[in-house]
């Protein structure tokens, strides 16, 4: 069972509004990721992080951003969300060894009206 | 950017019957190749995982079979029952790091009585 924990796990919002989705780990993985996944479509990856201060943009072109001030805390910030931004948001980590797994949190759904 | 063909798109099998997923892949870091599970609403949870230096993996019903030079591996779910019926995801480490997935694109299985 992996212990990384998203919130909040549902949200509303108006156009315009600044959001931030927070993920965290008490795994000490230092890779994280965020995937961002239409309902029952494929997970497409637009954030990571191999460590404290370090993120990277993902394959897939995104909006938001993200920091890593500490290893366990991953959030992902929407400065004026758009209805384009409507998706469900999965935080994952891993710890950097060849044969890890990666775990996933339970998404953050986010709808923008 | 790594191709990953996963199908079919859905599937629909009875109770007691085998069902089978395909994936495919173009080039990969050879780390390790998972299979998750992700029920509506839920994040995607780790089925199976399979390293390349061996060409199947067994864990209860769940089957993962690699076939490294043909660039495929497949999962298969043995006495298929309601409870399995869920969207499946393969994935496939990128090149260059092994620390990021690709996923194929899905696979809707419902198992019928």
């Amino acid at each position: 069972e992996a212990d990384i924990y998203q919130t909040p796990r549902y949200l509303v919002i108006g156009t315009g509004k600044k959001i931030t989705l927070e993920c965290s780990q008490t795994m000490g993985h230092d890779k994280m990721y965020w995937y961002q996944q239409d309902p029952g479509m494929e997970l497409h990856l637009i954030h990571y992080s191999y460590g404290v201060n370090s993120t990277e943009k993902g394959d897939l072109s995104s909006e938001s951003t993200v920091s890593r001030i500490r290893t366990e805390h991953f959030p992902l910030t929407l400065e004026s969300a758009r209805p384009s931004h409507t998706s469900q948001y999965l935080c994952a980590s891993r710890l950097g060894k060849a044969g890890n797994t990666i775990y996933f949190g339970e998404g953050s759904w986010l709808t923008v009206v | 950017q790594q191709q990953v063909k996963q199908s079919p798109q859905s599937l629909i099998v009875q109770k007691g019957g085998i069902s089978i997923i395909n994936c495919a892949y173009e080039n990969t870091a050879f780390d390790y190749f998972p299979w998750y599970q992700q029920f509506p609403g839920k994040g995607p949870a780790l089925l199976i995982a399979i390293r390349p230096d061996v060409s199947e993996k067994k864990e209860g019903r769940f089957t993962i079979s690699f076939n490294k030079s043909a660039k495929q591996f497949s999962l298969h779910i043995m006495d298929s029952q309601p409870g399995d019926s869920a969207t499946y995801f393969c994935a496939v480490p990128n090149t260059g790091t092994a620390s990021k997935l690709t996923f194929g694109t899905g696979t809707r299985l419902q198992v019928t009585l």
